[in-house]
């Protein structure tokens, strides 16, 4: 079966503009997590969405956020793009519910490049 | 609060020598842990994952990984290296409630022919 869908997979932003990313996760997923990838932090959780609630929120500024759809497809939208902004954008999906153990499936991501 | 510690920027070995890439981690209950992989401009794959059971878990590609749980450890192992393994690879935990996955900051790994 088709695996998680990230799009666009580059792009390229100035300072002050917003950025939109869109995920499709795998069919009959309803989890979807949102990750940040840089070289100098790593992997730094953004948020996680479940059948379109906020599950979990990381640490990151009011300038991300997120959606996610009654088809499980989730949105993230960076708004007053920074310099260090500029990163891979992962998103993984997975169908957990309780007790499930959460393995994520990974999209090749969303690389952004705010100039 | 969850962790993981991977203490190795870069691993470097020969192709055909056994491989080790550490981790370490830090969870309040009873952990799931996992391994992922990345390749250049691509996005994590799933390598494999302790649950329960038997410490000694077995996943894609050859490798395989130690659960030790008195060391709070979760080291990557596999017994000939190639040189296309040669890619960073992250360790990550998460306790069994509804908390998210925590990724160490990976290592690189170089096979040398």
């Amino acid at each position: 079966k088709a695996g998680v869908t990230q799009t666009p997979r580059y792009l390229i932003k100035t300072r002050g503009q917003q950025v939109t990313l869109s995920c499709s996760p795998i069919s009959g997923h309803r989890s979807v997590s949102w990750y940040q990838q840089t070289p100098g932090q790593g992997l730094q959780f953004l948020f996680e969405y479940f059948s379109e609630t906020q599950r979990n929120k990381g640490n990151f500024p009011g300038r991300f956020s997120g959606r996610q759809f009654s088809n499980s497809r989730s949105e993230m939208n960076v708004s007053t793009l920074e310099l260090g902004d500029s990163a891979l954008y992962l998103c993984a999906s997975s169908g957990r519910t309780s007790g499930d153990t959460g393995e994520l499936f990974f999209g090749e991501g969303s690389r952004l490049t705010v100039l | 609060a969850q962790s993981v510690a991977q203490p190795e920027d870069q691993v470097n070995v020969a192709e055909g020598n056994p491989l080790t890439v550490k981790c370490t981690y830090s969870v309040s209950g009873n952990p799931y842990l996992f391994w992922y992989v990345q390749y250049p401009n691509r996005g994590l794959q799933f390598l494999l994952k302790y649950i329960t059971g038997d410490n000694l878990v077995k996943g894609s590609y050859g490798f395989e990984a130690e659960f030790n749980k008195s060391q709070t450890s979760f080291h990557l192992k596999k017994p000939s290296a190639l040189v296309s393994d040669s890619a960073l690879y992250f360790c990550a935990v998460r306790d069994r409630g509804y908390s998210t996955l925590t990724f160490g900051k990976g290592t690189m790994l170089l096979v040398s022919p």
